[in-house]
């Protein structure tokens, strides 16, 4: 079956702009959770959702919002973005809550910010 | 801040054991350990996982003492191309709320 896919692949944006990422989970799966990856911070969680629900949030500022729809997938937005969003961003989809299941991840989505 | 901690980065000969472990003070009650993979450019690969005592499939086993404040990965005879960076991921109970925690990553380095 298909895997965890991510768009765009690749993003370039400006500061003070914002961002919207998409994620599709794999068919069946109702949890997504995000992650961004930075050399120097590792991978950050940033939140999960669970049948259209936010379970839970990381220690991100509220510039970072998310969303899932009803056929489970789920973008992230970012607005005004600061040059210290320059990350990857992961999205990884599960069974059930992303700690009680395996998680499978997408590709992610670079976005640089200039 | 409540976090897990794991060693920086090890090294191992091909054919060795490979012992990692991860440090979670404030694991939550009810929630897993899990452990994943993740070579350069690609998304975290799940290896395997565990809530008490030991589990073993077919590439790893997963030690977890009884308090579950700590956990450890165990990977037989390693190759080359287990040189990757593994984490460790639980859920965390603070005064924060429940929070979903990597690991910093061990950097692991298998050498000929």
């Amino acid at each position: 079956k298909a895997g965890v896919t991510q768009t765009p692949r690749y993003l370039i944006k400006t500061r003070g702009q914002q961002v919207t990422l998409s994620c599709s989970p794999i068919s069946g799966h109702r949890s997504v959770s995000w992650y961004q990856q930075t050399p120097g911070q590792g991978l950050q969680f940033l939140f999960e959702y669970f049948s259209e629900t936010q379970r839970n949030k990381g220690n991100f500022p509220g510039r970072f919002s998310g969303r899932q729809f009803s056929n489970s997938r789920s973008e992230m937005n970012v607005s005004t973005l600061e040059l210290g969003d320059s990350a990857l961003y992961l999205c990884a989809s599960s069974l059930g809550l992303a700690t009680d299941y395996e998680q499978y991840f997408g590709p992610g989505t670079r976005l640089t910010v200039t | 801040l409540a976090k897990t901690t794991q060693p920086i980065s090890m090294d191992s000969y091909e054919g060795q054991e490979v012992n990692i472990t991860c440090s979670h003070n404030n694991i939550a009650t009810n929630d897993y350990i899990t452990w994943y993979q993740q070579f350069p450019s690609q998304g975290p690969r799940f290896i395997i996982q565990g809530y008490k005592t030991k589990v073993t499939n077919e590439v790893a086993s997963l030690f977890i003492p009884a308090d579950r404040k700590s956990s450890t990965l165990s990977l037989p005879r390693v190759s080359l191309s287990d040189t990757a960076v593994y984490y460790c991921l639980v859920g965390d109970e603070n005064t924060g709320g429940f929070k979903t925690i990597f690991g910093a990553g061990t950097r692991l380095f298998v050498k000929a």
